[in-house]
Parts: structure tokens; sequence; C-alpha cells
């Protein structure tokens, strides 16, 4: 069945630090990935998409994420956080499997101090 | 102006009871879907409607009950309420089945007591 990982549940970074969180899928075909944010009592919104083309992405705020076809991993990366950034990051994966469906990783959550 | 809006924003209820939770979408999209976020922020799709029709029905307990009148309204009925429905229930709309990118609705909080 198709699954996402993310690693990292918990991440606690000072500001100006660099940000690297993790996303595998288990899905063998064409996938679409995103990554979305969801600020806190917030909806989700969507922060990058990776469809095809160049694997590396970049999104709003910073943001950027590498596709690595050949590790399944979709990881999300900023250089330098802001205590703004301070929210609950999803993974998700949209794949054809005999109709269309996105599965959501569990969430990270990012608190950047101040 | 609003893409997708939820109402209520909150919800407080006793156990055993029926609410509605309604879901509408002024984007023109043709999909819209229901997730629920448990306390652990895990989201989970529960339906997907495609012009009306529904695609997606994840293994959900029969007394959740999803209405699409039309294209831009996706509804979400609840009977006989339980403790562990308790959640946040998020609406989802995409242009297509392919879901390119999906855009949420603030959100409505369910608190069974």
């Amino acid at each position: 069945a198709q699954s996402v990982s993310q690693h990292n549940h918990h991440v606690i970074l000072s500001e100006a630090a660099s940000l690297e969180l993790g996303c595998n899928y288990s899905y063998g075909g064409t996938v679409n990935l995103f990554w979305y944010v969801q600020y806190p009592g917030q909806h989700l919104q969507l922060l990058l998409k990776y469809f095809s083309g160049d694997p590396l992405v970049k999104g709003i705020k910073g943001f950027e994420a590498e596709f690595i076809k050949s590790k399944f991993s979709f990881n999300l990366r900023k250089p330098s956080v802001q205590w703004s950034d301070t929210a609950e990051y999803f993974c998700a994966v949209n794949a054809h499997t005999g109709g269309f469906k996105t599965i959501f990783g569990a969430g990270t959550r990012l608190f950047v101090k101040a | 102006d609003t893409a997708v809006s939820q109402t209520p924003k909150y919800l407080v209820t006793q156990m055993g009871n029926d609410k509605s939770i309604k879901c509408e979408q002024n984007l023109g999209h043709d999909t819209m879907y229901w997730y629920k976020q448990d306390s652990k922020k895990f989201l989970k799709i529960m339906f997907s409607y495609n012009n009306k029709e529904l695609i997606i029905n994840e293994t959900v307990p029969n007394r959740f009950s999803p209405k699409s009148p039309d294209k831009a309204h996706l509804n979400l009925h609840i009977n006989s309420l339980e403790l562990g429905d308790s959640a946040v229930y998020f609406c989802a709309s995409s242009q297509d089945q392919r879901a390119y990118e999906q855009y949420f609705g603030p959100g409505t909080r369910l608190t069974v007591t």
C-alpha cells in the first residue's frame, strides 16, 4: 500500500539555523509530490510541489525541496529559518493507484526559537 | 474572498447526537474532499467527490455520510456521535481528481463530550 514517512516528528531549531525535513514514500510509479504547511491555528496551505522536470523545486518563503527518485525521497530544506516558520509541515504524495489519492505523512512539528 | 469555507468552525456536542458540517468552494473545482485530523495532527482522507460522484470512500464508519448537492458543496453528516469522533475536520478541493494541488478550508473542530 502507498505510504508516506516523515522521519522527524518534532524539530526544534534556533533562528538562522538550517532546516531539512525528511520525507520518503513507497510507490514505484509516477507520483506528484507536495509539501504543505499548517501554521498554528490555521488551515493547510501549499508550500511547494513537484510534478516533473527539475527535481529541485522552489516554493514560497525560501523553502525548497529535492526529489530523488532513486531514494523515493522529497526532502524539504530552508537555509535559514525564522521564528515565523514555526508550524506543522506535511509531506504528501499523489499517485494513480486505480484512482487518484493523496496520502499525507504524519507531519513534522517545527518550533523555531527566537 | 474565501476559497474554501466551512461551517461551523467549532462544534461541541454530546455523544449520541447527530451533526452536520458544511463545506463550500468558490474555485470552480471539480473535486472535493473530507479529511480528519486527529489530536496528533495525523491527516487522513475520509471521502472524495468528483462532480458530485463519490470516488474515494476510505474505511470510515457508516455513521459518516457525505452529501454533494452540487460540485461546489460537500457536506458531512455524522450520526450517533462518539467520543472518538473528536477531531478537526478539513474540507479541501482540487481542480480535478489528479489533485495537482489541494486547497483546504479552515477546519471544523468537533468536540464530543
